[in-house]
């Protein structure tokens, strides 16, 4: 079965940075194009970064370029996201998911999600 | 960028009703295009990709349709667990933009 675990979330202060964890099994990690999308409370669901399967391609929201990066470690089955220079609009849940089979250079819809993990930006 | 765009942002209709949910691209995007379904505090679930193609194992009062700018999302028989909020998504190239949201509810 596939699954997505995220780790990392937590409180920290404005200005601070953070790295969230998604942990992938059940599927060939490393032949699939995986993503970072983010909710906050209350709100929609907004793209926040992509890489493909071997980390060529990458890209990001326009609302986290040059403070957040991506990787991944395809030996470990794990996706990264750090978090720097983070603002109380960063607050949200984030959610790793799976871009689908037919995904390329950084395209591709979400066949699956993991259950996100909350990350709190506040004084 | 693209723009999606949907409408209604919230609906309220009765079990059995046919409920049609729109969606909007700023710039034409052929047929990459899928809904979600997200069920109150749950993750999405993926209901439809390539605008039209109905996932497995979701039921078939989901379709989909529509091509280039302008889409649908049906639900030819609204259902007490389909109380949700649903999204479109382009995908065909980053940014991979979702639109606003469309919050289903049972009257």
């Amino acid at each position: 079965e596939e699954q997505l675990v995220e780790s990392g979330g937590g409180l920290v202060k404005p200005g601070g940075s953070l790295r969230l964890s998604c942990a992938a099994s059940g599927f060939t990690f490393s032949r699939s194009s995986m993503n970072w999308v983010r909710q906050a409370p209350g709100k929609g669901l907004e793209w926040v970064s992509v890489i493909s399967s071997t980390g060529s391609y990458i890209y990001y929201a326009d609302s986290v370029k040059g403070r957040f990066i991506i990787s991944r470690d395809n030996a470990q089955n794990s996706l990264y996201l750090q978090m720097n220079s983070l603002r109380v609009e960063d607050t949200a849940v984030y959610y790793c998911a799976r871009a689908g089979p037919a995904a390329i250079r950084g395209s591709g819809y979400f066949d699956y999600w993991g259950h996100g993990i909350l990350v709190t930006v506040s004084s | 960028d693209i723009q999606m765009t949907q409408s209604p942002s919230s609906l309220s209709a009765s079990v059995g009703d046919r409920v049609t949910i729109t969606c909007r691209a700023s710039q034409g995007i052929s047929n990459s295009l899928a809904w979600y379904q997200q069920a109150p505090g749950k993750h999405p679930k993926l209901l439809i990709s390539a605008a039209s193609t109905l996932q497995s194992g979701v039921p078939s009062r989901f379709s989909g349709s529509g091509s280039g700018t302008d889409f649908a999302l049906t639900i030819t028989s609204l259902q007490p667990e389909d109380v949700a909020t649903y999204y479109c998504q382009k995908y065909n190239s980053a940014p991979l933009t979702f639109g606003g949201g469309t919050k289903v509810e049972i009257k």
